[in-house]
């Protein structure tokens, strides 16, 4: 069983627009969420994360939207540049455990000038 | 900032062969990780480590064994290379706790196996 989804597989916006990249999970005991970005050639890097505690993350245009109750979230890139054309893979764990870092299938995001 | 180096970068390897990847980080994390990254699956976990000496398997660790000789070096080993295991390998480190809770990845190994 996937432990956690990603929906789209593929977004396209146009520059300027809202790309909205949906997650979801499955285990009730996740409380931490990272999201990762990664360009082509390279590996994936941390862009932002949210713990279960908070329900709203921001960092300049990246913002993440937590529900815990529909064990959903979703991250919103507002004013889409070129520059964020890249694949964002949705994590999520057991905060301050040793326990393993479970991956979404990602979602490619191309933004079109 | 912490840095994860993979070789070789790029591996054309015949079918039966075995191959070693290499990983080395200075970051001086406990846990390292291989995954393979293939078009529509993500990230696939296929071995890990909490430290020297130690090896877990991952979601699909079939066709692949791994080494942690020491805390900076974690090698995934191929005995016997099938066109399957065509893809992208990736490094990383990490440890999880209160002051460091992400994963530093290596720039990747594409790996073809003719």
């Amino acid at each position: 069983q996937q432990q956690v989804r990603q929906s789209p597989q593929s977004l396209t916006v146009w520059e300027g627009e809202t790309a909205i990249l949906n997650c979801s999970y499955e285990d009730s005991t996740f409380n931490y969420f990272p999201w990762y970005q990664q360009f082509p050639g390279e590996g994936p890097a941390l862009l932002i994360s949210i713990r279960s505690v908070s329900d709203k993350k921001e960092d300049g245009r990246f913002t993440i939207f937590f529900n815990k109750r529909e064990k959903k979230l979703s991250l919103h890139i507002t004013d889409s540049q070129p520059g964020d054309s890249a694949t964002y893979f949705c994590a999520a764990s057991v905060r301050n455990s040793n326990n393993r870092i479970f991956f979404g299938d990602g979602t490619q995001l191309v933004v079109k000038p | 900032e912490a840095a994860v180096t993979q070789s070789p970068r790029n591996k054309v390897a015949v079918t039966g062969g075995k191959v070693t990847l290499s990983c080395n980080q200075t970051n001086n994390h406990n846990n390292m990780y291989w995954y393979r990254q293939d078009t529509g699956h993500g990230l696939r976990l296929i071995h890990y480590s909490y430290g020297a000496g130690s090896t877990e398997k991952g979601d699909i660790p079939d066709g692949y064994k791994a080494s942690r000789p020491s805390q900076e070096n974690f090698s995934l080993i191929l005995e016997l290379a099938t066109p399957s295991q065509t893809s992208v390998y990736f490094c990383a480190s990490g440890d999880y706790g209160i002051s460091n809770e992400r994963l530093f990845f290596g720039h990747g190994t594409k790996l073809s196996v003719l």
